[in-house]
């Protein structure tokens, strides 16, 4: 299983813009990049889900470079209810999840 | 919206007793799982269910662990015997619904069971 590593936490403030980065150097070529959002005491939820260049809904984009080696969760205008701990993740097909320890963001009024 | 929903929400047991924590995944979904996490740390996989049988677990999930599908709906994970470390929120997932449209690893996951051994 290809690991990821991204930051431990980050701070913003309401309204910003927030990027958390996630590297996956190993990634294989069936390999999709994911993200989850875990509030506390809940289970996590998916967000967003890519392969390559850029995948946008209505929560977040996600852009992936060609070598696919990093790829950026951006939320847009964060609120104080997107504090929660944002988990990337690489996996292909219905394989299970490896979490790691996730980016704890913390958004300030 | 369908979602997961799991029971009890909380569960105090004592060491050595036996639990049965409960799930009702999605519908039409044909993956089920089961993962934990310990207060402050990471969520664990534990096992992954398909077509009525074990198709991956982890080396957390030992011989005290059990999973099983029993009428089609209920997916239910037993611990035989526990243990002070199996304290922890249990978490149960699914995916893969036969209509299609969603991502492959969007997997839909409960409320959580707050297990706490005595």
């Amino acid at each position: 299983l290809a690991k990821t590593t991204q930051p431990i936490s980050m701070d913003s403030y309401e309204g910003q813009e927030v990027n958390i980065t996630c590297s996956h150097n190993n990634i294989a070529t069936n390999d999709y990049i994911t993200w989850y959002q875990q509030f506390p005491s809940q289970g996590p939820r998916f967000i967003i889900q890519g392969y390559k260049t850029k995948v946008t809904n209505e929560v977040a984009s996600l852009f992936i470079p060609a070598d696919r080696k990093s790829s950026t969760l951006s939320l847009p205008r964060v609120s104080l209810s997107d504090t929660a701990v944002y988990y990337c993740l690489v996996a292909s097909g219905y394989s299970t999840l490896t979490f790691g320890k996730g980016t704890m963001l913390l958004v300030s009024p | 919206e369908p979602e997961v929903t799991q029971t009890p929400s909380h569960q105090v047991t004592q060491m050595g007793q036996e639990v049965i924590l409960r799930c009702v995944p999605i519908s039409n979904h044909l993956y089920f799982y089961w993962y934990r996490q310990i207060l402050g740390q990471k969520v664990e996989f534990l096992v992954s269910f398909y077509n009525n049988e074990i198709s991956e677990k982890s080396e957390i999930f030992d011989d005290q662990f059990s999973v099983e599908r029993p009428d089609g709906s209920n997916f239910t994970l037993k611990i035989r015997s526990t243990k002070l470390e199996d304290s922890a929120m249990y978490f149960c997932a699914s995916s893969g619904g036969t209509s299609g449209g969603s991502p492959f690893n969007e997997q839909f996951f409960g409320p959580g069971t707050r297990l706490t051994v005595l």
